[in-house]
């Protein structure tokens, strides 16, 4: 079973506020995927990275995959309220996605 | 909306019961996913059905049991429940068997609670 790793668990900051969360296995993966679920709600893609070293920007989020594919980290800069939730990365595991065990972030006003 | 309509929203039951839970995958898509999502546990992958076949499974409790039905919409049902089974349940759909390049689309879930 390939497991997914992800640091901190809890993030707490104020709004404005730079962060990083990461995503960490010692498997290799084919490609990675970062899912944001907020209260209530069930996880929303919000992208998929491929390629070792790859980097991709959505808005305020950057993502990057490792070069060596077994990690993956998502930065947000001048964090907001909106961007409150649970932050989960997701690795194709045979047929089926593997999730890690979330980021949950809070953005103070 | 994700397109994945999950019911019932919440479920209260007692110890020793089933249930059954329901999902309509987003119109298009052939396969559905079932996930379960407890507060130590994480979301973890239980089984996956392709065009009303079982195509994988996960850490899914014999108790458990789901099928996939000709219009594509599945069911999960929960039997001889226990405290522990108490969580939020997950449906996903995705078009492709694997449903890789494309993301799996989450219905908003269905909260269960075992007293």
């Amino acid at each position: 079973t390939q497991l997914l790793e992800q640091s901190p668990q809890f993030l707490s900051i104020q709004e404005g506020e730079n962060l990083t969360v990461y995503c960490n296995s010692s498997s290799v993966f084919s490609s990675l995927q970062w899912y944001r679920q907020e209260p209530g709600e069930g996880p929303v893609l919000l992208v998929t990275v491929v390629t070792g070293g790859e980097v991709k920007k959505l808005k305020r989020l950057t993502f990057q995959f490792g070069d060596a594919r077994k990690d993956s980290s998502l930065h947000i800069t001048a964090a907001q309220p909106g961007d409150t939730g649970l932050y989960l990365c997701a690795g194709r595991g045979g047929n089926m996605l593997t999730f890690g065990g979330g980021t949950r972030l809070m953005v103070k006003p | 909306d994700s397109g994945v309509t999950q019911t019932p929203k919440h479920l209260i039951t007692a110890t020793g019961q089933r249930v059954t839970l329901r999902c309509s995958p987003r119109s298009g898509d052939l396969s559905v996913y079932w996930y379960q999502q407890s507060l130590d546990q994480g979301l973890q992958f239980l089984i996956q059905y392709y065009n009303g076949e079982e195509r994988a499974k996960g850490n899914i409790l014999e108790r458990f049991s789901a099928q996939q039905f000709p219009d594509l919409h599945s069911e999960l049902n929960l039997s001889s429940l226990e405290l522990g089974d108490s969580a939020l349940y997950f449906c996903a759909s995705s078009v492709a068997p694997t449903g890789w390049s494309y993301g799996y689309t989450f219905g908003s879930g269905t909260r269960l609670t075992v007293v």
